[in-house]
C-alpha cells in the first residue's frame, strides 16, 4: 500500500484558495486517491476522489499529475468552518481493502 | 449526516474488561469497516466486513474481533482491554460489489464511540 506524505499543518485566511499537496511516490496502477475532512470528535467526511487528471465537485478540486506520484486538494475561498484536519489516502479498493490514513494536515483558517 | 450510527457514544471500562461497540450502516450499504483513532493521530484500520465475512484486516491482535449481521449492521468486540485501547472507535459503511467486495472507497463514517480504559 502506498505511503502518503502531507504537511503537518497549514494556515490561511478567509476567502483565500488553499492547496494541500500529498506525495505518494509508490502509488500502484490500481490505486485511487481520496481526500477526507475531519472535525474534532467527529468521523472523517469524504471530500473528493480521483484517479488521474482533474476532478471537481461542489466543494473542492483534485489535481493529479500524469505520473500520479502526488496530488493536490484545492479548496476555493475557504471560510472559518474549513478549519479541520485533511487526510490524503491512496488505496486499492479491492476485496481486501485496507485503508491507511496518514497523520493528515491540520488546516487553520483565520478571519 | 451520513446515516451511520454508532453506540454507545462514550464509555469507560477498566483494564482486562471486554467491550462491544455497535454500528448501523447507511441504508443500502453492504460493507462496514472499523477504525481506531488515538488522540492527535489519524484513524487506524482495524478490519472490514463484506457479506458477513471479514475481508481485510489491519495490524490489530486477535482480541479485536467483529461481526456483521444480515442487515449489514456490525459489532466490534475488544477483549482483555488495555490502557492503550483508549481511543475513538469509528465505523464506516460503503457499497461494495461483485463476488470479491470491491468498492469505490467512498466511506461514510459515524460519529464514533469514545472508549476510555482505566
Amino acid at each position: 500500500l502506498a505511503k502518503t506524505t502531507q504537511p503537518i499543518s497549514m494556515d490561511s485566511y478567509e476567502g483565500q484558495e488553499v492547496n494541500i499537496t500529498c506525495s505518494h511516490n509508490n502509488i500502484a496502477t490500481n490505486d485511487y486517491i481520496t481526500w477526507y475532512q475531519q472535525f474534532p470528535s467527529q468521523g472523517p467526511r469524504f471530500i473528493i476522489q480521483g484517479y488521474k487528471t482533474k476532478v471537481t465537485n461542489e466543494v473542492a478540486s483534485l489535481f493529479i499529475p500524469a505520473d500520479r506520484k502526488s496530488s493536490t486538494l484545492s479548496l476555493p475561498r475557504v471560510s472559518l468552518s474549513d478549519t479541520a484536519v485533511y487526510y490524503c489516502l491512496v488505496a486499492t479498493y479491492s476485496s481486501a481493502s485496507k485503508i491507511i490514513f496518514g497523520s493528515g494536515t491540520r488546516l487553520s483558517i483565520r478571519p | 449526516e451520513t446515516g451511520v450510527t454508532q453506540s454507545p457514544t462514550h464509555l469507560i471500562k477498566t483494564r482486562g474488561q471486554q467491550v462491544t461497540l455497535r454500528c448501523s450502516s447507511q441504508s443500502g450499504h453492504n460493507t462496514v469497516s472499523w477504525y481506531q483513532q488515538a488522540l492527535g493521530q489519524g484513524p487506524q484500520f482495524i478490519f472490514q466486513y463484506y457479506r458477513e465475512e471479514e475481508n481485510g484486516r489491519g495490524n490489530f491482535p486477535p482480541r479485536f474481533s467483529g461481526l456483521q449481521f444480515p442487515n449489514y449492521s456490525s459489532e466490534l468486540n475488544v477483549n482483555a482491554l488495555e490502557l492503550d485501547d483508549s481511543a475513538l472507535y469509528l465505523c464506516a459503511s460503503s457499497l461494495a460489489g461483485g463476488s470479491t467486495g470491491a468498492n469505490t472507497g467512498e466511506l461514510f463514517f459515524g460519529e464514533g464511540s469514545r472508549l476510555t480504559v482505566l
